[in-house]
Order: structure tokens, then sequence, then C-alpha cells
């Protein structure tokens, strides 16, 4: 069965540092992964997504994504967090191959709190 | 490009009551979700069409819940009767056609149940 797990419900960093927020999955076939962040009383927006090719992913505003087969990891990161990063966010698992259905599998959610 | 669009974004029944939402997608995208948000959790799959045929409503409670896409664009979602465990925000999602295709989410309905 697909999962995700997002092992930290919340994550404190100081404006201006570095933030990583984790994700792992469990898929059988090859995985799609996205992640997708949540502002207060509104739908989730897309950020980026790994498909194929690069480990590394770019997406929007200035968030990355590094994923690692071996540890089945898709950590979500950003060299400088501003205040305004500060939301809930979202992993998610989509898997092809035999036994899966090709349905969107979100982890529980990481708060990010950037303090200024 | 206009979003995903939902209504109403607040809704207040009594138990037993019943409900319906809206969703209107992106213009041109086959493929709409309607997801279940209780809150701390992430969103849940209820059901999926592809145009207007399901393609996945396994995590639907077919008992209450019921679900249609005339036409292939808007779709309504329906409880009847609401349950406690029912009060959520119910997000409705679009995408164009492909497994590897972002979805893109209306602002969701927040379903309170009294």
């Amino acid at each position: 069965a697909q999962s995700v797990a997002q092992p930290e419900d919340q994550v404190n960093v100081a404006e201006g540092n570095p933030l990583t927020v984790k994700c792992t999955y469990s898929v059988s076939g090859n995985p799609y992964l996205f992640w997708y962040v949540q502002y207060p009383n509104r739908g989730l927006q897309f950020l980026l997504k790994y498909i194929t090719g690069d480990n590394l992913v770019k997406g929007s505003y200035g968030f990355e994504a590094e994923f690692n087969k071996s540890q089945t990891s898709f950590h979500l990161k950003k060299p400088s967090a501003l205040v305004s990063d500060s939301a809930l966010y979202f992993c998610a698992v989509r898997g092809y191959g035999s036994g899966n259905t090709g349905k969107l599998i979100f982890g529980q959610g990481t708060t990010l709190q950037v303090k200024p | 490009e206009a979003g995903v669009a939902q209504s109403p974004r607040y809704k207040i029944i009594e138990k037993r009551q019943s409900v319906a939402f809206w969703c209107n997608p992106i213009s041109g995208h086959a493929t709409l979700y309607w997801y279940q948000q209780i809150l701390g959790q992430g969103p849940k799959l209820l059901i999926q069409f592809q145009n207007n045929g399901v393609v996945d409503d396994s995590q639907l409670p077919k008992d209450r819940f019921s679900a249609e896409r005339l036409k292939g664009v808007d779709s309504t979602l329906k409880i009847q009767p609401a349950k406690l465990e029912d009060s959520a925000v119910y997000l409705c999602a679009s995408s164009s056609q492909g497994a590897y295709q972002p979805q893109h989410f209306g602002d969701g309905t927040r379903l309170s149940i009294l």
C-alpha cells in the first residue's frame, strides 16, 4: 500500500536561515512525488513535483526538493526562509506499477513557522 | 487563467440534514477530484472523475455521499444525511489528463455539523 510520512508536525526556523521539511514515502513501482502548500482558509497550492530525471527539483517561490531513492525520501528545502513562507506543507505520492491505482496520497502535513 | 471555483465557502447544518457543494474546475481540465480534509490531517480522496465518468470512488461513503459531474464540467457533492464526523473541509481539485499533472485546488467548503 502507498503511504507518505511527514515525521515533524512543526518546523521552526529563523528568517534568513535554510529550511528543510522532511518527507518519506512507500510505494510499489516508480513514484510521482509532489509538494503542496496550504495557507489558512485556502486550498492547496502546487509547489513542485518529481517525475523522473534529476534528483534535485526546483519549484515555485524558491523552493526545491531532493529525491533520494535509496532512502525513499523527498525533502523540501529552501536556502533562505521568509516569514511569508509560514504555512502548512503537504507531501504527496502517486505510484504507478503493479497494484497501484494512481491515487494521490497525502501526508499529515508539517506546519512551518518562520520567525523574524 | 481562472482557478477552481467552489461554493459555498462555509456551511453549518444540523446532523441528519442534507447539504450540497458545487465545484467548477479550470476550463479544459478533464479530471476532477473531491477531497475531505479533517482538521489536522491531509486531504483524503473521496471521488475522482475523468470527464463525466467515475475513476475511483473507493473511499466514498456511498450510503450517505453522492457525487455527479454532468456534461464533464461542473460537479456537485451531496451528503444525506449528515453525521457529526462529516465536519471537515471539502476540497475540489482539477487537473489535465495524465498521472504526472499537478492538481489545482479550490479554496474549499468548510462544513460544520451541529
